[in-house]
């Protein structure tokens, strides 16, 4: 049982551009939530999904960010016109229907804005 | 959203066992006690949790002081991979999904 993919592990763009982070959840979690991490700061939380719904946001920026986790396929989080702050990593987590409240992590991914 | 207090690092010579204390004074009835741990450069992972019982499990123990204002997670026999930021966060079951992850402490594991 494959656990949490995060790809790509290592992303470059230059400011200005989009990233895209897609997460595969666990084989049957229906629940994923994705984390930010600053350099030397612990994990903040952004964003709560279910399939085909947005359940909490409430540590997402205002602009420039949205996520989705469509019916089929992975999630993604997607970042316009990315800045240098947003240089970070990005963990993805996932839990099952019956949220036993035990995530598992992915390996994250980490992007850096040049 | 800080709930616990941890300190900041700590050391552990390999083999021994590693005491990590926390602080959870506001912690209220239906709260649990969650431990994560980051090794450098990967996704956090879940240790053990536990309401008001000890909780013991193949990675770690769990002491809650009768009071739930604070409890130490017991790795039994530090090893070199154990070296980590170990995060205590206190969480409802029935409240927010998120957990709030805060500076932890950083545990060194000494040869």
């Amino acid at each position: 049982n494959a656990g949490v993919m995060q790809n790509p592990r290592h992303l470059v763009r230059r400011r200005g551009q989009e990233a895209r982070l897609r997460c595969s959840p666990m084989k049957g979690h229906s629940h994923v939530y994705w984390y930010r991490q600053l350099p030397e700061e612990g994990l903040k939380f952004m964003v709560y999904l279910q399939k085909e719904n947005i359940i909490d946001e409430s540590g997402m920026p205002k602009e420039r960010f949205s996520a989705e986790f469509p019916k089929e396929g992975p999630s993604i989080l997607r970042i316009q016109q990315v800045v240098r702050g947003d240089s970070a990593a990005y963990f993805c987590a996932s839990s099952p229907p019956v949220n036993d409240q035990k995530e598992t992590f992915g390996s994250g991914t980490r992007l850096t804005v040049v | 959203d800080a709930k616990t207090t941890q300190p900041t690092s700590m050391d552990c010579a390999e083999g021994r066992a590693a005491n990590l204390p926390c602080n959870h004074s506001t912690i209220s009835g239906n709260e649990y006690v969650y431990w994560y741990r980051q090794i450098h450069s990967q996704g956090p992972q879940y240790i053990i949790h536990g309401l008001k019982n000890n909780e013991t499990n193949e990675m770690a123990s769990l002491i809650i002081t009768e009071d739930r204002k604070s409890s130490t997670l017991i790795l039994p026999h530090a090893t070199l991979r154990d070296t980590a930021v170990y995060y205590c966060i206190v969480r409802s079951k029935t409240g927010a999904n998120n957990l709030f992850f805060g500076t932890g402490t950083r545990l060194t594991v000494i040869p």
